[in-house]
């Protein structure tokens, strides 16, 4: 059955980088978006971005515009997250997701904890 | 940006009640509206779909409804294992996507 599994993570200083990956399996990753999502401590979710097929197509929530980069590699079925010049306030549960119909996610991952601070 | 106004934050019912929870959209989103139930230290799950279509294994206890900017989400007969938090989800014309801000679910 369809399957993320996530990696990387951490806690860094405010101002720096990090990168998750997502690695996918059972099911065909080239023909699915896929997204990341976040959650603050005690918090709700926040949708960050998303990344379609066509490697090209990819979109970004307001907060993280500019910031961060979402990519995909097919030869590897893996999704990634460059954070760049992370704040304080990026720190949460990240979590991918596959899209399977128009913005709705069916597969989750195991979530990766991020912690920016000082 | 499409932002969801999702109401109540929280509610208590008892077991076999039937639970309502609204989600409005600050513009007109068709029917791409999705809702999730996200258990404690867990990920969240997809239990509906296109505002109204139950994803494959999903109760059907679980209900959703409407189209444009308001919409319901519905558990009939409330169940122990029904304790989560729910949470609505827009997808726009531009290939973005926002989710309400929650409604934690407890039993009486």
């Amino acid at each position: 059955q369809a399957q993320l599994v996530q990696s990387g993570g951490g806690e860094v200083q405010p101002g720096r980088s990090l990168r998750l990956s997502c690695a996918a399996s059972g099911y065909s990753f080239t023909n699915h978006g896929m997204h990341w999502v976040r959650q603050a401590p005690g918090k709700g979710l926040e949708w960050v971005a998303v990344i379609w097929s066509h490697e090209t197509d990819k979109y970004y929530a307001d907060s993280v515009k500019g910031r961060f980069t979402i990519s995909r590699d097919s030869s590897r079925n893996t999704v990634y997250l460059q954070m760049n010049s992370l704040r304080v306030e990026d720190t949460a549960l990240y979590y991918c997701a596959k899209d399977i119909r128009s913005g709705s996610m069916d597969v989750w991952g195991q979530g990766t904890t991020v912690t920016v601070s000082s | 940006d499409i932002q969801m106004t999702q109401s109540p934050p929280s509610l208590s019912a008892s077991v076999g009640d039937s639970v309502t929870i609204t989600c409005q959209a600050s513009q007109d989103i068709s029917n791409y509206l999705n809702w999730y139930q996200q258990k404690p230290g867990k990920a969240p799950k997809l239990l509906i779909y296109r505002a109204s279509n139950l994803e494959t294994g999903v109760p059907s206890r679980f209900s959703g409804s409407g189209s444009g900017t308001d919409f319901t989400f519905t558990i009939n007969s409330l169940q122990p294992e029904d304790i989560a938090t729910y949470y609505c989800q827009q997808y726009d014309n531009l290939a973005m996507c926002s989710f309400g801000q929650g409604t934690k679910l407890e039993i009486k």
